[in-house]
């Protein structure tokens, strides 16, 4: 069973430029989430998509987006980057069942440098 | 807000030694708690969950208590082996869903 696969696994942007990063979850599962990880802040809660709805936000500014489509990829944008968006981004999916909550399934990442 | 804290930096030990990573945390409610590990070149994984108070999550010969009155979620091994050499998060979740607050992590290196 394929795992959670994220596309690209390294990039390299300049400041103001914008960045689309691409999840595709474990098949059969509705449920993505992102997370930004840097050696500061550590592991940080982004958004949750779930049926292409988003479910939750955390506390990023508007700068940062996502969606999910009908076949439960997903995308996540950031616009305008700043050297503080440098980070490796973290896409996970889960089930979304009841009993499951919290159980998720994480890809590689993402590594994004600001420059 | 809700939060965890785990020790402050890494963990050196010898192989068959017993391991201890401390683990805290402040949450509104009963949150659920895990323990995810990041082997080198991997990306996380769930190692064990809890859901309620006094509940042990278990799993590869680790080991973590649910204890609500400390407000803690220590994991423990008692023989660590070279190939437990990795990261170590803890996390909750507060409100039953998907949103996880993690802890730094603690790198482990088990030396053979």
């Amino acid at each position: 069973k394929a795992g959670v696969t994220q596309t690209p696994r390294y990039l390299i942007k300049t400041r103001g430029q914008q960045v689309t990063l691409s999840c595709s979850p474990i098949s059969g599962h509705r449920s993505v989430s992102w997370y930004q990880q840097t050696p500061g802040q550590g592991l940080q809660f982004l958004f949750e998509y779930f049926s292409e709805t988003q479910r939750n936000k955390g506390n990023f500014p508007g700068r940062f987006s996502g969606r999910q489509f009908s076949n439960s990829r997903s995308e996540m944008n950031v616009s305008t980057l700043e050297l503080g968006d440098s980070a490796l981004y973290l896409c996970a999916s889960s089930l979304q069942a009841g009993g499951n909550t919290g159980e998720l399934f994480f890809g590689e990442g993402s590594r994004l440098t600001v420059l | 807000g809700d939060s965890v804290t785990q020790m402050e930096g890494p963990v050196t030990l010898s192989e068959e030694a017993f391991l201890t990573i401390n683990c805290t945390y402040t949450a509104t409610g009963y949150p659920s708690l895990f323990w995810y590990v990041q082997y080198p070149g991997e990306g996380l994984q769930l190692l064990l969950k809890a859901t309620k108070a006094d509940d042990k999550g278990s799993n590869k010969g680790f080991e973590a208590t649910y204890r609500k009155e400390t407000t803690s979620f220590h994991l423990e091994k008692g023989s660590v082996q070279v190939s437990d050499s990795a990261v170590y998060f803890c996390a909750l979740s507060a409100y039953g869903n998907n949103r996880l607050a993690f802890g730094k992590g603690n790198q482990v290196v088990v030396i053979p």
